[in-house]
């Protein structure tokens, strides 16, 4: 059973403060990582993806991948209000066959309060 | 581009009804997705189609549930018996690219 792990929060943080999003995985051959943020009532949305270890960044979001300890966060600087989310961290598994398809963590809860 | 739509937005139906969902999926999109959720946890693969020809199904997948994608365009997910334990949403998904999805507003299926 391949794993993706994430901390169900809720991550409460001030406005203007650096949010950090942490997700581990079990599938040491897994090759590319996402972050989706999950409104309230709504579907999830695509934020960021990453597939070299390192950082990488766009505008407030920083997303960080750690093979070899099979660790993924996303940092959100500058935290606003509206980040107020579920931030799902998802994994591309090699299912049985030839396909591939993402495997979802349970997600984190952020809330950042004014 | 419309995006992925889904129908129907909502669903109520008596435990051992048969229900069925439609996904129309962005056009330029090869690949299909149908997933599961329920509160407080991420979306469940349920099962995955490129183009018409359905590669993945989960063990989550009974027989109960069977997808199609006919054409390769639209695609429908039957319950068939519905039990309570299927109350959830079920969302479809669309991707020309692997992981780079784009959700649908999801079916909520509430069986009583």
């Amino acid at each position: 059973q391949k794993e993706v792990e994430q901390n169900s929060g809720p991550l409460s943080v001030p406005e203007g403060a650096i949010a950090s999003l942490n997700c581990t995985y079990s599938d040491r051959g897994s090759q590319s990582f996402f972050w989706y943020r999950q409104y309230s009532g709504k579907s999830p949305e695509l934020i960021m993806f990453i597939y070299s270890n390192g950082d990488k960044e766009d505008g407030r979001f920083t997303a960080q991948l750690n093979k070899a300890s099979q660790y993924v966060s996303l940092l959100i600087r500058d935290s606003q209000p509206s980040d107020s989310a579920t931030y799902l961290c998802a994994v591309n598994n090699r299912y049985s066959n030839s396909g591939y398809a993402l495997n979802f963590g349970k997600g984190t809860s952020l809330l950042v309060t004014p | 581009d419309t995006g992925v739509s889904q129908d129907p937005r909502h669903k109520i139906t008596k435990r051992g009804q048969n229900v069925t969902f439609r996904c129309d999926p962005i056009s330029e999109h090869n690949r299909l997705y149908w997933y599961r959720q329920t509160l407080g946890q991420g979306p469940e693969f349920l099962t995955y189609f490129q183009n018409e020809a359905q590669l993945e199904k989960s063990r989550l997948l009974s027989d109960r549930f069977s997808a199609e994608r006919p054409k390769g365009s639209f695609s429908t997910l039957e319950i068939q018996r519905t039990e309570q334990g299927d109350s959830a949403m079920y969302l479809c998904a669309s991707s020309s690219d692997m992981g780079r999805y784009t959700f649908g507003s999801g079916t909520r299926l509430t069986v009583v």
